[in-house]
């Protein structure tokens, strides 16, 4: 089993572009969970999908911000228009129905200059 | 709702020494408990869980935490550090939900140094 795959590792974009994180979960996981991780919040739930259904994205910081799960094996994250302070690292997890904790990615660092 | 709080921030601790990394969760629901780690650059990986049974649980690399519920802590432990144990430690906790997804509420989390 691969894990949770992220892409890219490491963006760097200048503020204003926009940037795509992808995520594709563990096969077999029904949850998908995207995270945002700095030193000053640690670590922030975004959105999580059920059955590639959005089922909370009350922790998505403003409309800039957007996640898509066309099918149950992949995940993006869009931020549009990019902005310093969105400067962080995102990660993406996995779990099945009955599994108690996710298995996280290796995560992508975002800098945004 | 559930929380967690992780008290120091960071904590540091001799080769060799007892690890003891404190944790205790709000629920309103029967808990259950995760401790994960996290290397740098790396992603957060699973070391323990609680879900019902055996209130000590092992997990990987000697590690393991009790949970007590009259205490509502989740503390971990290892009895021996080891300079490859130095990471952040992160507390998590969720409750039994109606939902197939469970939402797992992270403590800020803990730097374990280990001094050699």
């Amino acid at each position: 089993d691969a894990g949770v795959i992220q892409s890219p590792r490491h963006e760097v974009t200048e503020m204003g572009q926009e940037v795509t994180l992808r995520c594709k979960p563990i096969s077999g996981h029904n949850s998908l969970f995207w995270y945002r991780q700095t030193m000053m919040r640690g670590l922030e739930l975004l959105i999580y999908f059920n059955n590639n259904v959005p089922i909370d994205d009350s922790g998505m910081p403003e409309d800039r911000f957007s996640a898509k799960m066309p099918n149950a094996s992949f995940s993006t994250l869009k931020i549009q228009p990019s902005e310093p302070r969105d400067s962080a690292v995102y990660f993406c997890a996995s779990s099945s129905r009955g599994e108690y904790g996710y298995t996280f990615g290796s995560g992508t660092r975002l800098t945004v200059v | 709702a559930q929380s967690v709080t992780q008290l120091g921030s960071h904590v540091s601790v001799s080769e060799g020494a007892l690890v003891l990394l404190r944790c205790n969760y709000s629920s309103s629901v029967p808990p259950y408990l995760f401790w994960y780690v996290q290397y740098p650059n790396q992603g957060l990986q699973l070391l323990l869980k609680y879900t019902t049974g055996a209130t000590l649980v092992k997990g990987i690399n000697g590690f393991e935490a009790e949970f007590k519920k009259s205490e509502t802590s989740f503390h971990l432990t290892k009895p021996s550090a080891h300079m490859s144990d130095a990471a952040e430690y992160f507390c998590a906790v969720t409750g039994l939900s109606s939902g197939s997804a469970r939402q797992l509420t992270f403590g800020s989390g803990t730097q374990l140094t280990v001094l050699p």
